[in-house]
């Protein structure tokens, strides 16, 4: 299968900077995306990268080095509400598999 | 309107009983998937519809039935369901399924919660 592998969870302080990393299969790979999910809701999207590089949209930044099949989704100036799961999910042929996602706790 | 609408959004049945879930999309998308995701798991594919035809059925069961009346609708039939298939059934739609990039950003119902006693 398409192995993509996150962090089970992570806890941050409000208002400081958290990383949330992602390493994928390479092979077949077409693409990246995030998302976030809040308990009970239904996943949102958040940003995708196709190319290696950083895609920065306000407080979330998402980087991809295809290369190294590595990514990270970069949250600053935490907010409370960003308690949430966030899932990676990679393209691969026809279809988009999604990581098992990480929940990320804020802490004030 | 960028929104992906399901009804029920709670369904219990018992495990003799036949129901339907509903989706709806009005942003012209022509692909439409059903994933399944329990507690702490991420979403699983089940289906996806291209064009109002089934392009990926990822080895469901046959008590899961899906169905495209037309391009802005996806139900999903279910039968003699067990216990096991209690989940959140999400619904999903993205402008295009197979033609890569940005096409493939999906936009997510807020789901059915099934349980099946």
């Amino acid at each position: 299968g398409q192995n993509i592998d996150q962090p089970t969870e992570m806890t941050a302080t409000e208002g400081a900077i958290v990383q949330i990393n992602c390493t994928y299969q390479t092979s077949g790979f077409n693409g990246l995306f995030w998302y976030q999910q809040h308990a009970g809701e239904a996943p949102t999207f958040l940003s995708y990268n196709v190319l290696d590089g950083l895609e920065e949209k306000g407080r979330f930044s998402s980087f991809l080095s295809r290369s190294k099949g590595y990514s990270y989704l970069l949250l600053k100036e935490l907010q409370m509400k960003d308690s949430a799961s966030y899932l990676c999910a990679g393209i691969y042929g026809n279809k988009l598999v999604f990581g098992a996602g990480t929940i990320l706790r804020v802490k004030s | 309107d960028t929104e992906v609408t399901q009804t029920p959004k709670h369904l219990v049945m018992g495990m003799t009983n036949k129901k339907s879930l509903k989706c709806e999309q009005h942003m012209g998308h022509r692909a439409m998937y059903w994933y399944k995701q329990k507690a702490k798991k991420p979403p699983e594919l089940m289906f996806v519809y291209s064009y109002e035809k089934l392009s990926i059925n990822e080895s469901v069961p046959s008590r899961f039935s899906p169905e495209c009346p037309n391009s802005s609708l996806l139900n999903l039939h279910l039968h003699a369901l067990q216990p096991e298939d209690s989940a959140l059934y999400l619904c999903a739609s993205s402008q295009e399924w197979g033609a890569g990039g940005t096409s493939y950003e999906q936009y997510f119902g807020p789901g059915t919660r099934l349980t099946v006693t």
